[in-house]
């Protein structure tokens, strides 16, 4: 069973519109939920970390939100450069310690 | 802060020969490092969990005998992929863990082409 998935798988937005990407996810005991954004041929590069339902991150034009089964990153007036595969990870169910299993991302377009 | 680097960024390798790819952490002590691989339009795949001064921890398919991972210092590990074959080819990235809750710092990524 999928312990990440992401929707949509891809999104392409104008300039300007904008939308939200989800994160849900099935692990108990959340240990956080982190997103990352990649672009093509880099490494992820760190987000936001989330902890607790309910809780609020935000960095320029993202917002990232947790509940209890879902986080979603918000997206306001989205600029082309904005554009990139957006991933979001959780520690796994069964195992402790430091690892992280990754969705398979939504890759996001954003015209001019 | 929380840079990671790796060496090199492109290899290009013939078949049978092994590669080493080096992941370093610039500013930060990384307890624990790990390594996956990427294929085109897909996620991460975890290959192994390395800690400093201990052996590393392999995932499930992930052949530790081709795949051999160093992690000789809290600032860096090795990745060597041994006899390479063309079905090795693809993108490989490091990360690294402070000590301090979860979040890992990834490495810009190798693309290794084995011909």
């Amino acid at each position: 069973e999928d312990q990440v998935t992401q929707s949509p798988e891809a999104l392409r937005l104008q300039e300007g519109e904008s939308s939200s990407l989800n994160c849900s996810y099935t692990v108990s005991g959340l240990r956080g939920l982190f997103w990352y954004r990649q672009d093509p041929g880099k490494g992820p590069e760190f987000l936001f970390t989330l902890y607790s339902a309910g809780e609020e991150k935000e960095k320029e034009r993202l917002k990232a939100t947790l509940t209890k089964k879902e986080s979603f990153l918000h997206i306001t007036a989205p600029k082309p450069e904005d554009s990139a595969t957006y991933l979001c990870a959780v520690p796994p169910i069964e195992e402790y310690g430091n690892k992280l299993v990754f969705g398979a991302g939504t890759i996001l377009r954003v015209k001019s | 802060g929380a840079v990671v680097s790796q060496h090199p960024s492109r290899v290009i390798c013939k078949s049978g020969t092994s590669v080493k790819i080096e992941c370093r952490s610039l500013d930060f002590q990384a307890t624990t490092m790990f390594w996956y691989r990427q294929f085109p339009k897909q996620s991460l795949m975890l290959m192994a969990t390395s800690n400093e001064g201990s052996k590393a921890t392999y995932e499930q398919g992930v052949e530790k005998d081709k795949f051999l991972i160093n992690h000789a210092s809290l600032t860096l590990s090795t990745l060597t992929v041994t006899s390479a074959h063309p079905e090795d080819s693809s993108f490989y990235i490091c990360s690294a863990f402070p000590g301090q809750g979860y979040e890992q710092y990834f490495g810009p990524g190798t693309r290794l082409t084995v011909t």
